[in-house]
């Protein structure tokens, strides 16, 4: 257990709806970042906080992505009109400052 | 071409035997991380180099800045060793300021049979 947690572990859903996942890092890690990992690939970075600041977002993340950090801890990454595309694991990791430590991940399918 | 090449993409090996891991990357960096990742997803980070060697128990982590080279090295490999192993660096310079995201290898599976 590395300290970050993420919920749920597994999300299997229908295309066209809706998700939304939650990473709750390590308390005193003011650094938050989200990964995509698909099957066979090392993770991609899609976006980064610094406290409740969104300071970068990878061209990843379309617009049907939108991610939160809204008092400097948890974090909220949705997903709106998912596609069979968006199958994936879905990492979160916590830094101070550049040693990461991943959560578990949220593993979504699509059907 | 990727960013970060790691080679093997899968090694199998008998228990006991030594293992080496490749990294090799393109571009400018200020950091190397080496990372576990098991069935089921998790990550766990196994050593972060700017420089020369480091070792964790039977884990030997070197890198050669110059030429943009990085091996993990597994001494008296065991079954409970086999997992993904992946490479990943901080670009130098990057997007700027404090975000140190990471770009990451494909990974090498490992497989260590009894």
């Amino acid at each position: 257990d590395t300290g970050v947690s993420q919920d749920p572990r597994h999300k299997i859903t229908k295309r066209g709806q809706n998700v939304t996942f939650r990473c709750d890092p390590i308390s005193e890690h003011n650094r938050l970042y989200w990964y995509r990992q698909t099957l066979g690939q090392g993770p991609e970075f899609l976006t980064y906080f610094q406290n409740e600041a969104q300071l970068e977002k990878s061209r990843l993340l379309s617009d049907r992505f939108s991610a939160e950090r809204p008092k400097g801890s948890f974090s909220t990454l949705e997903i709106q009109r998912t596609e069979q595309g968006d199958s994936a694991m879905y990492l979160c990791a916590s830094s101070l400052p550049r040693q990461q430590f991943f959560g578990p991940g949220t593993r979504l399918t699509v059907l | 071409k990727n960013e970060v090449e790691q080679s093997p993409q899968n090694l199998t090996a008998q228990e006991g035997e030594f293992i080496t891991i490749n990294c090799s990357y393109s571009v400018g960096i200020s950091a190397l991380h080496w990372l576990q990742q098991h069935p089921g997803g998790g990550i766990v980070s196994l050593f972060m180099l700017s420089s020369g060697k480091k070792k964790h128990g039977r884990l030997i982590a070197t890198i050669n800045i110059q030429e943009k080279h990085s091996s993990l090295h597994i001494t008296a490999s065991h079954p409970r060793d086999s997992a993904v192993y992946i490479c990943a660096v901080i670009l130098l310079g990057g997007s700027g300021g404090s975000n140190y995201k990471l770009t990451f290898g494909k990974g090498t599976l490992l497989t260590v049979n009894p």
